[in-house]
């Protein structure tokens, strides 16, 4: 079945930190990559999003994700973290053959920024 | 911009008891999806609807329905409610003319039930 896996489910990083998030997804086939951020108490935000082309993408509050094909993987950055950055960070990947438009979600990863 | 409606924010309910959820999408979006995502949990899929007709369906206890009405909206309902139905319920409404139908989802509030 496919499957989103998130490495990290707790980071915790001082301001001024850089920031990376791995996320894999285990399905050989054309796929679209999402990064969702959900702030605490809040429903989920669209922070990036992959379809095609350029593999480096770039979101919205300074954030960038990498798409690697060979690696199967979509891997969040961001070179410099706030504390209002806190929150809890989802991969999420669509497109899977004959599966619609559902999203498959990775665990989460939940980011602490220490002031 | 407009954004996901869903109503009511927060639902508490008896067991065995009933409840229903809405959802108006984004205007011009055809397509809804439900998640349920429990305490500490990743969002899982439930059911999705595109023009009004179910198009795919997830782990949705058969006590739960749902359908997409002529105007778009959707409501979830839920019937014989236990205590393991206490989440949060996302609502997520795309438009399926792009991306070969899987444009992006925009996210709903959420309503958070809670079953005691």
């Amino acid at each position: 079945a496919q499957s989103v896996s998130q490495h990290n489910h707790h980071v915790i990083l001082s301001e001024a930190a850089s920031l990376e998030l791995g996320c894999n997804y285990s399905y050989g086939g054309t796929v679209n990559l999402f990064w969702y951020v959900q702030y605490p108490g809040q429903h989920l935000q669209l922070l990036l999003k992959y379809f095609s082309g350029d593999p480096l993408v770039k979101g919205i509050k300074g954030f960038e994700a990498e798409f690697i094909k060979s690696k199967f993987s979509f891997n969040l950055r961001k070179p410099s973290v706030q504390w209002s950055d806190t929150a809890e960070y989802f991969c999420a990947v669509n497109g899977f053959y004959n599966q619609g438009g559902k999203l498959i979600f990775g665990q989460g990863t939940e980011l602490s920024v220490k002031p | 911009a407009a954004g996901v409606i869903q109503s009511p924010r927060h639902l508490i309910k008896e067991k065995r008891e009933t409840a229903t959820l809405k959802c108006y999408p984004i205007p011009r979006h055809d397509t809804v999806y439900w998640y349920q995502q429990g305490p500490g949990q990743d969002p899982q899929f439930l059911i999705s609807f595109y023009e009004k007709m179910q198009s795919d369906k997830g782990s949705i206890p058969d006590r739960f329905s749902a359908q997409q009405f002529s105007d778009y909206h959707s409501e979830l309902n839920m019937s014989s409610l236990e205590l393991g139905d206490s989440a949060l319920y996302f609502c997520a409404s795309s438009s399926s003319g792009l991306a070969g139908g899987l444009d992006t989802q925009y996210f709903g509030p959420g309503t958070r039930l809670t079953v005691l």
